[in-house]
């Protein structure tokens, strides 16, 4: 298996610009999470979906970002429009219910400017 | 929610056991222990998880006292590859996802 495949590793852009980052879980895996990681706040859990149904957006920042899994294997979080404290980096990780913990992606680098 | 508290930093040598330990005092009865490693520029890569007592795996061990206020995660002859952010974290395995938190994590420096 490829392990959980995310797209692009690197995205520069220009506030106010639309940001879509990319997502295949692991086949099987019915979990998909997606975190920012940035030295100020660490990891920080976003949204989680459960059978492609999003099961908490409590961690979503605010209305600007956005996340959808039409099917089992791709999601996507679009931020509109991006902003400079955006910048981060973003993983997404998938899980099936066994104790094998999450496995994540290699992650977006975002940089808005 | 289950809060963690382990050592900011550590340093250790090649071919050294390192242990580090975590504290989750207020840990439910439905919480497992789970631990990751980060090295830079890649996500979190699960390295053991428990429950109670001892458990091993290929890469390390866990040790898990009997009231579960703290875990000990042994990483036995280590090398410089194990230099890395270890993150421990408690939460039920998938009822309350939202509730499992990344603390700050352990850097752990392993010198020649």
């Amino acid at each position: 298996d490829a392990g959980v495949i995310q797209s692009p590793r690197h995205e520069v852009t220009e506030m106010g610009q639309e940001v879509t980052l990319r997502c295949k879980p692991i086949s099987g895996h019915d979990y998909l999470f997606w975190y920012r990681q940035t030295m100020m706040r660490g990891l920080e859990l976003l949204i989680y979906f459960n059978n492609n149904v999003p099961i908490d957006d409590s961690g979503m920042p605010e209305d600007r970002f956005s996340a959808k899994m039409p099917n089992a294997s791709f999601s996507t979080l679009k931020i509109q429009p991006s902003e400079p404290r955006d910048s981060a980096v973003y993983f997404c990780a998938s899980s099936n219910r066994t104790e094998d913990g999450y496995t994540f992606g290699s992650g977006t680098r975002l940089t808005v400017v | 929610l289950a809060k963690t508290t382990q050592p900011i930093s550590m340093d250790s040598y090649e071919g050294q056991e390192v242990n580090i330990t975590c504290s989750h005092n207020n840990i439910a009865t439905n919480d497992y222990i789970t631990w990751y490693q980060q090295f830079p520029s890649q996500g979190p890569r699960f390295i053991i998880q428990g429950y109670k007592t001892k458990v091993t795996n290929e890469v390390a061990s866990l040790f898990i006292p009997a009231d579960r206020k703290s875990s000990t995660l042994s990483l036995p002859r280590v090398s410089l590859s194990d230099t890395a952010v270890y993150y421990c974290l408690v939460g039920g395995l998938y009822s309350s996802a939202s509730k499992i938190i990344f603390g700050s994590g352990t850097r752990l420096s392993i010198r020649p």
